[in-house]
């Protein structure tokens, strides 16, 4: 079975740090993966995804399928950056995503 | 475009009751799934609807169930509610069953509260 493992429930960083956020994925076939993000008050939202190899927001997070890791990353947090992430792992056919417990962001000045 | 709605955003129901949570996806938006949220378990998926077909679907009790009609709009069911079914029922559309540039749209989601 797939699984998406998000170590840290919480991470605090300072503003202008670099951001590293963990994801490690369980998964025997082809895996898509992707990161969501939930700022206070608002929706879950994609932020990223895999196979786009794009920046948004200054994030990006690379596929190493011999680590099965998808950690998100970001040489200079911001204060707005402060959310919950979450990692979210697709597999077969469909939009069945099998997501991370999540990792709540913050960012301080 | 409007977003994906989800309706009522909150319910309170009783042990043993019935409900049913209504979800609208993007207009032309063909894929919906439904996920439950909570502190113990985090989001899980529950099921996948296209072209009113059940395409996927995650390991929950048959008194989880859905459909969804001709429009695209989708409607998730619980019977015989539980103390354990208070959660946040997210609904998300896609304009496409698959594939991965098709990224998924999420609701604000109902919360269901079980007394």
């Amino acid at each position: 079975a797939q699984r998406v493992t998000q170590p840290e429930k919480l991470l605090s960083v300072f503003k202008g740090a670099p951001v590293e956020l963990k994801c490690n994925y369980s998964y025997s076939g082809s895996p898509e993966l992707f990161w969501y993000v939930q700022y206070s008050r608002q929706r879950l939202q994609l932020l990223l995804r895999h196979i786009s190899r794009e920046s948004i927001k200054g994030f990006t997070a690379d596929l190493n399928k011999g680590e099965t890791s998808f950690h998100l990353k970001k040489p200079f947090a911001q204060e707005e950056d402060s959310a919950m992430y979450y990692c979210a792992l697709r597999t077969g056919g469909g939009n069945k995503l099998t997501f991370g417990t999540g990792t709540q962001l913050k960012v301080e000045l | 475009k409007a977003g994906v709605t989800q309706t009522p955003r909150y319910l309170i129901k009783t042990r043993g009751q019935q409900v049913t949570l209504s979800c609208s996806p993007i207009s032309g938006h063909r894929s919906v799934s439904w996920y439950q949220q909570t502190p113990g378990q985090g989001l899980q998926f529950l099921f996948e609807y296209f072209s009113e077909t059940q395409r996927n679907k995650g390991n929950f009790p048959g008194r989880f169930s859905g459909r969804q009609f001709s429009n695209s709009r989708s409607e998730m069911n619980v019977s015989t509610l539980e103390l354990g079914d208070s959660a946040l029922y997210l609904c998300a559309s896609s304009s496409e069953p698959t594939g991965a540039n098709q990224p998924q749209h999420f609701g604000d989601g109902t919360r269901l509260s079980i007394l």
